[in-house]
């Protein structure tokens, strides 16, 4: 079955960069574009980007241009989102979702990034 | 790109319809059939429910429908379960910078 695992949970000082991956199984890691949507304590869904894990190509939310890079490594079936210069403000679950036919089917467990100096 | 306007809440009795409305603008949810809505109960990840506008992915109850009316989208759920409580949301293609925007989440109370 279709499996999307994360890595675990991560606190930053304000200014630093995090890095979460997200290890895709069951499915041809290639065949479908991953979303990155994070969601921040008590707070709504906020859609951050997607990478076609083919070919590297990737597609930013203007709100997090600059600051985020999507990237992926095909011989591992991982993909990776960065965020750097963090706040408060990116206190958040992270996560990672496959894409099929322009909806969300599959969906990691979230990885919960906290920013606090 | 502003997020989608849902209402804050919606409740109903079991055994009720009830209709979450999630409204966008002609860039983007009355441009494109791509609207897909998500259930979350507390604590889970985000379901898919229903996916470019009115289709449902396998395993998804028939009691779940979605429909679209010119920059507005709908999720109705019909013959309300205990188990329908929970956040919903919709997201909507747009075709600009920012590809894909979700809507404000209503929490669907099961009286």
């Amino acid at each position: 079955q279709v499996q999307l695992v994360q890595s675990g949970a991560e606190m930053k000082k304000p200014g630093a960069s995090v890095k979460v991956s997200c290890k895709a199984s069951g499915y041809t890691f290639t065949g479908n574009f991953l979303h990155w949507v994070r969601q921040a304590p008590g707070q709504g869904l906020e859609w951050m980007g997607w990478i076609n894990p083919n070919t590297g190509v990737t597609s930013y939310a203007q709100k997090f241009q600059g600051r985020v890079t999507m990237t992926r490594d095909t011989s591992i079936n991982t993909a990776f989102m960065e965020l750097s210069g963090l706040t408060s403000d990116d206190t958040a679950m992270y996560h990672c979702a496959r894409e099929v036919k322009r909806g969300l089917d599959s969906w990691g467990q979230g990885a919960l990034v906290t920013v606090s100096s | 790109q502003s997020a989608l306007t849902q209402p804050a809440s919606v409740s109903g009795s079991p055994g009720q319809s009830i209709t979450i409305s999630c409204t966008g603008t002609s860039s983007d949810v009355g441009f494109y059939n791509n609207v897909s809505w998500y259930q979350q109960h507390p604590g889970k990840v985000p379901k898919l429910m229903i996916y470019d506008v009115s289709d449902r992915p396998s395993g998804v109850s028939n009691r779940f429908s979605g429909s679209k009316s010119g920059n507005t989208a709908s999720l109705t759920i019909s013959g309300l379960q205990a188990e329908d409580e929970a956040d919903y949301y919709c997201c909507s293609f747009t075709g600009g910078i920012t590809l894909y925007v979700f809507g404000t989440g209503t929490e669907l109370t099961v009286l």
